[in-house]
């Protein structure tokens, strides 16, 4: 089946460590993004990428870094920098874009980061 | 730039009556809109969007929009809730920026259906 795989689901690391996100997809989509989601904040843009070995910065960039190796993974990764980690991180992909806006993203389940 | 405000972060109706929420948008390209769905700690689900074809749009589970460009508005409507309609609602707005391609969501809608 095709779709979007985020992993772990959960995730738990301790103060001062990297830590990445893992996501996935098989859709065949040049673009992929990362979005946190905090009660009551919707969902804040992060990092996307509309083609393999590019990427941009989104909304909230500080603390995170990325990486488009490859047209099917976007790995995320959070850094000790990131002063308030704990969130609901949601990989997202769209197919490719260019002068077209009216493709929707299809995402993954999310990954549940807990830093203590 | 674009943004999405939705109206009501919290909306409670009774199962069988009408459901509204509300969203308005601002893009300095002509957009296209879309709602999408959120159960509790699961990924996003998209219910319809707007792509300049037609003004009144038709999504899954009863669920429909109209776009009104002299409003800047983009209502989700229903004419019947029921209980698995309890969720989280999204707004977003899609226009090229100087980067690309981004999606801007709305703080969202919690929806609440009652017996």
């Amino acid at each position: 089946d095709g779709g979007i795989t985020q992993s772990p689901k959960y995730l738990f690391r301790k103060e001062g460590q990297n830590v990445t996100l893992s996501c996935e997809q098989n859709l065949n989509h040049d673009a992929m993004y990362w979005y946190r989601q905090d009660p009551g904040q919707g969902l804040r843009l992060i990092y996307y990428s509309q083609i393999v070995n590019d990427f941009q910065k989104g909304d909230i960039a500080e603390g995170y870094s990325v990486s488009r190796e490859k047209k099917e993974s976007f790995p995320l990764t959070v850094t000790s920098a990131q002063k308030n980690p704990t969130a609901f991180y949601l990989c997202a992909s769209r197919q490719g874009t260019g002068g077209r806006l009216n493709t929707e993203a299809f995402f993954g389940q999310g990954t549940r980061l807990t830093v203590v | 730039a674009q943004s999405v405000t939705q109206l009501d972060s919290h909306v409670s109706v009774s199962e069988g009556t009408p459901v509204l929420l509300r969203c308005n948008y601002s893009s300095s390209y002509s957009p296209s809109l879309f709602w999408y769905v959120q159960h509790p700690n699961k990924g996003l689900q998209l219910l319809l969007k707007y792509t300049s074809a037609a003004t009144l749009v038709k999504g899954i589970n009863g669920f429909e929009a109209e776009f009104k460009k002299s409003e800047t508005s983009f209502h989700l409507t229903k004419p019947s809730a029921h209980m698995s309609d309890a969720a989280e609602y999204f707004c977003v707005v899609s226009a090229i920026t100087g980067g690309g391609n981004k999606l801007t969501f709305g703080t969202g809608t919690q929806l609440k259906v009652e017996l």
